[in-house]
C-alpha cells in the first residue's frame, strides 16, 4: 500500500518552454502533498506544500509564478515549471500524506522526475 | 532554522562489517525522524521512522536510535551486504503542515 507515482520519470526540454510533472497517490487519498528538489550531491529541499482545494504554500526563495502547483483532486498534484532554464535542471520528487493516517505524519515518496533543460 | 548534518559523507567498508551512520539536528523540537535509502537516480525508500517519544526502531538488519534532547540519531547496519550500497538520508519532521528537512546523506559502498 501507500504507493505514489510520478510522471514523467525523465524529461528533456528546451530553454523557455514549460514542463508539467504529475504526482499521484495510487491507493490512498492525500489532502497534503509536498514537492522537493534535489540538485546533484545535495540534499532534498522542500519547495512547496500542496493542499487539495487551496493554494500551495511555497518555501522562502521559491518563485510561485515560476513553479505552479495545482492540487485539484485528492489523488493528484501537478508541478509546472514555467519558462524553464538550465538552472532548473534537477531531480524533482513529490510526497504525499495519507488522509486516513494524518496522525502519523508519514510521507510517502514518489520515484522522482529528472528534468534536464537544454 | 532546522539543519540536519550527516557524518560521514561517504563510507566504504568490506562486506560483512557492522557500521553506524550518524545524523544530527539543531532543533530538538521534532515530531519524528526518518531514515531513507536512495539508489542512484532513484526516489526514496523509507527504512525506519522513529517518533519523538521513541528511542529506537528495528527492521531486519537495521536499527535506528534517537536521542531527541541531544539532537542525534544513528542508523546501525549489521552484517553489511553489497546490496546495501546506496545513499542513506536522514530527515526530521517538526509537525503540522511542515515538510521534511533532510541531511545531505551518507554515500555507502559495501565492497564484495
Amino acid at each position: 500500500g501507500a504507493v505514489v507515482s510520478q510522471h514523467p520519470s525523465r524529461v528533456i526540454c528546451k530553454s523557455g518552454t514549460s514542463v508539467k510533472i504529475e504526482c499521484r497517490s495510487l491507493d490512498f487519498q492525500a489532502t497534503t502533498m509536498f514537492w522537493y528538489r534535489q540538485f546533484p550531491k545535495q540534499s532534498l529541499m522542500l519547495m512547496a506544500t500542496s493542499n487539495e482545494g487551496s493554494k500551495a504554500t511555497y518555501e522562502q526563495g521559491v518563485e510561485k509564478d515560476k513553479f505552479l502547483i495545482n492540487h485539484a483532486s485528492l489523488t493528484l498534484s501537478t508541478l509546472t515549471v514555467t519558462s524553464a532554464h538550465p538552472e532548473d535542471s534537477s531531480f524533482y520528487i513529490c510526497s504525499a500524506r495519507d488522509r486516513e493516517r494524518e496522525y502519523s505524519y508519514e510521507q510517502y515518496f514518489g520515484p522522482g522526475t529528472r528534468l534536464t533543460v537544454t | 532554522k532546522q539543519e540536519v548534518t550527516q557524518i560521514p559523507a561517504a563510507l566504504s567498508v568490506p562486506e560483512g562489517e557492522n557500521l553506524v551512520l550518524n545524523c544530527s539536528f539543531t532543533d530538538s523540537a521534532i515530531y519524528n525522524l526518518q531514515w531513507f535509502r536512495q539508489d542512484p537516480g532513484k526516489g526514496l525508500t523509507s527504512l525506519l521512522l522513529i517518533q519523538s517519544s521513541q528511542r529506537e526502531q528495528t527492521s531486519g538488519r537495521l536499527n535506528a536510535s534517537l536521542d531527541k534532547s541531544s539532537g542525534r540519531s544513528t542508523l546501525y547496519i549489521a552484517a553489511s551486504q553489497p546490496g546495501d550500497s546506496a545513499t542513506y538520508l536522514c530527515a526530521v519532521f517538526r509537525g503540522g503542515a511542515d515538510g521534511l528537512t533532510f541531511g545531505k546523506g551518507t554515500h555507502l559502498i559495501i565492497q564484495s
